[in-house]
């Protein structure tokens, strides 16, 4: 059982192009989540899902877009990246959307030139 | 939205004393406490957590406590070993969200 796994590791991507986070988890949880990670202010949320079909916004969700086709995948697109977007980015799942652990991926850690 | 304030950001410890992180929280109808390990480089995995029934847990070396009356929570480490050495981040549950502290950079000193 793999869990959470992320793709890519890490990336560099010039500014203005279009990037695709991947995010797939095997353990059948309901909610999936995307965080952004920068030094000072801890784990901030972009987008989640409870359910496959829903998404919802999070903290910080401009720039960025979702979607939950299925209960495994939960890809976030970056439609036209800035530097701003530099970040370490994390995946996390939950069984329910009500107060259960959530589950971190290993991290995607993005550089925006 | 709910706003979680972690004090303090950075933590010098000795090996073998004990080390104290403090989590104040806004929104009262929080109802979920996690704390998460992040070790440098890796994913923040929970350590422990407590639910809003509850005033205090313990596993081990570590504890939380809750204060819903103040609206904080805290996480004790005893005997601290090097291999606590990590950042601590504190998060409250509202709803459907967590919303994290800043963190706190421990540093046991052996």
């Amino acid at each position: 059982i793999a869990g959470i796994t992320q793709a890519p590791t890490s990336q560099i991507l010039a500014a203005g192009r279009r990037m695709t986070l991947r995010c797939t988890q095997d353990m059948r949880h309901n909610a999936m989540y995307w965080y952004r990670q920068d030094l000072g202010l801890g784990l901030r949320l972009i987008h989640y899902s409870n359910t496959a079909g829903t998404t919802g916004k999070g903290e910080v969700p401009d720039g960025y877009s979702v979607s939950r086709a299925n209960t495994d995948d939960f890809p976030l697109t970056l439609a036209s990246a800035v530097p701003s977007q530099t970040s370490v980015y994390f995946c996390a799942s939950s069984d329910s959307s009500v107060g259960d652990t959530q589950y971190f991926g290993p991290g995607t850690r993005l550089t925006v030139l | 939205g709910e706003n979680v304030e972690q004090h303090p950001s950075t933590l010098s410890v000795q090996e073998g004393d004990s080390a104290v992180i403090k989590c104040t929280y806004s929104d009262s109808a929080s109802n979920y406490f996690p704390w998460y390990k992040q070790e440098l480089g890796k994913r923040p995995q929970l350590i422990i957590d407590i639910r809003s029934n509850v005033g205090e847990k313990k596993d081990q070396r570590i504890a939380v406590t809750l204060n819903k009356t103040a609206k904080h929570f805290s996480l004790h480490i005893t005997e601290t070993q090097p291999e606590d050495s990590a950042v601590y981040f504190c998060a409250a549950y509202m709803g459907y969200k967590l919303s994290f502290g800043a963190g706190t950079t421990v540093t046991v000193r052996a």
